[in-house]
């Protein structure tokens, strides 16, 4: 257990409706990472938040969005599903920024858009 | 720009045996460099990591690597597999100036043959 969790486990919905997911990281740690993981893109970097501030961007789609809240828990906003959205979507943190931090992995929220 | 090569997307091995799972990386600098397992339903934990000193890294769960600069290469290493040890392994590089400029390989698929 690396003490980040993911709500929901498992999400279902149709194309073009709009989804939360939420993330809240280890005691302690200011960053959030969202990742999206799916098999022909693989593991990707969508965009970090430190401390309530977006810090990197990394392939973020327009129709996504996050923030990070001064309780330090995440959310992700996935607006107008397509099926290609369908992927496992991870959340991490880590106690600073920097690149020596390690960054501990939720167990993810798994989307399917029919 | 940073990038990750796993040449091997599956490898099965017996219980028991040695194990070496490759990663070749590309980084103009010196790199940081990672090593994670996802196990089925789960997130990433870190293995282990190398920033700097020693080229032999070890880890969690027996695992060990080595960082050859010549080679660019960040070979993961187990003399003794176990059937637990199933699961995927992803080789990462990131950069000093931030964790968020982490990027993962494609990954390797461990099977365990009894």
């Amino acid at each position: 257990d690396s003490g980040v969790t993911q709500t929901p486990k498992h999400l279902i919905t149709a194309t073009g409706q709009r989804v939360t997911l939420r993330c809240s990281p280890r005691s302690g740690d200011l960053s959030v990472y969202w990742y999206q993981q799916s098999l022909d893109q693989g593991l990707q970097f969508l965009i970090q938040y430190y401390n309530g501030e977006e810090r990197a961007k990394g392939n973020i789609l327009e129709r996504f969005s996050a923030q990070q809240f001064p309780d330090l828990h995440s959310e992700l906003n996935l607006s107008s599903l397509e099926l290609g959205d369908s992927a496992l979507y991870f959340c991490a943190s880590s106690i600073q920024s920097g690149g020596t931090d390690t960054q501990y992995f939720g167990p993810g929220t798994r989307l399917t858009v029919l | 720009a940073q990038s990750v090569t796993q040449p091997d997307i599956h490898i099965t091995v017996s219980e028991g045996a040695s194990l070496e799972l490759r990663c070749n990386y590309s980084y103009g600098a010196t790199p940081y460099l990672f090593w994670y397992v996802q196990s089925p339903g789960q997130g990433l934990q870190l293995l282990l990591k190398y920033f700097s000193g020693d080229t032999l890294v070890q880890g969690i769960k027996g695992f060990e690597a080595e960082f050859k600069r010549s080679q660019s290469s960040f070979n993961l290493r187990k003399p003794s597999v176990h059937w637990s040890d199933a699961a995927e392994y992803f080789c990462a590089v990131g950069a000093r100036s931030s964790a968020s400029k982490i990027i993962f390989g494609s990954g390797t698929r461990l099977s365990i043959r009894p």
